[in-house]
């Protein structure tokens, strides 16, 4: 079936502006995660939905940076006054009952 | 809180040598160990994972092993190939079923030379 897709592949903003990230699950995955990869370093972790549970926000860098989803299904990442140190590729990944994450291809941000 | 410390690349190696990419964990209770592999311009994609001590995983002719008494999951493989030049992430899960937050290694990359 159709693995994880995300939206843009590729977004240049400038400095100030607003972004939106698009993530789709893979369909009847409860579970959603965003990371974000800076150049040259590991996944750092975002934010988790799990069903109608309240998310678990504990990784978000700062008030400027919110997600939401609808349901068990799309979700969407919204960076405020986007700064420089945002540039980064911005990872989504769902999971069913077990503790595997399939990931999408990414959407690679960058802010001038 | 939980941290995974995996062996700074760059690793070059020649087809056919041995590997071997070293990880070591912290964590509480009983995690879940994973190695992740970025091909050159694709996506992350799940390589082979451990739920529980002394299992091993493996696909593509790569292992690890849980070992929770030296709190590692080194990646091996008998003989590289070219296209088996990546970035490798080690990662954990904090409980050994259901959905939690991966913590991941650094990534380490691997070239493999004709």
């Amino acid at each position: 079936g159709a693995g994880v897709s995300q939206s843009p592949s590729n977004k240049v903003t400038e400095k100030g502006k607003d972004v939106e990230l698009r993530c789709d699950p893979i369909s009847g995955h409860t579970a959603l995660y965003w990371y974000r990869q800076r150049l040259g370093q590991g996944l750092e972790f975002l934010i988790y939905f799990q069903g109608n549970s309240a998310p678990d926000k504990s990784g978000l860098p700062s008030d400027r940076f919110s997600a939401e989803r609808t349901g068990e299904s799309v979700s969407t990442l919204t960076i405020q006054r986007t700064q420089q140190e945002d540039s980064a590729v911005y990872l989504c990944a769902s999971s069913a009952y077990t503790d595997t994450q399939y990931f999408g291809p990414g959407t690679r941000l960058t802010v001038l | 809180g939980d941290s995974v410390t995996q062996m700074e690349g760059p690793v070059t190696l020649s087809e056919e040598a041995f590997l071997t990419i070293n990880c070591t964990y912290t964590a509480t209770g009983y995690p879940s160990l994973f190695w992740y592999v970025q091909y050159p311009g694709e996506g992350l994609q799940l390589l082979l994972k451990a739920t529980k001590a002394d299992d091993k995983g493996s696909n593509k002719g790569f292992e690890a092993t849980y070992r929770k008494e030296t709190t590692s999951f080194h990646l091996e493989k008998g003989s590289v190939q070219v296209s088996d030049s990546a970035v490798y992430f080690c990662a954990l899960s904090p409980v050994n079923f259901g959905n939690e937050k991966l913590t991941f290694g650094t990534g380490t990359r691997l070239t493999i030379i004709p």
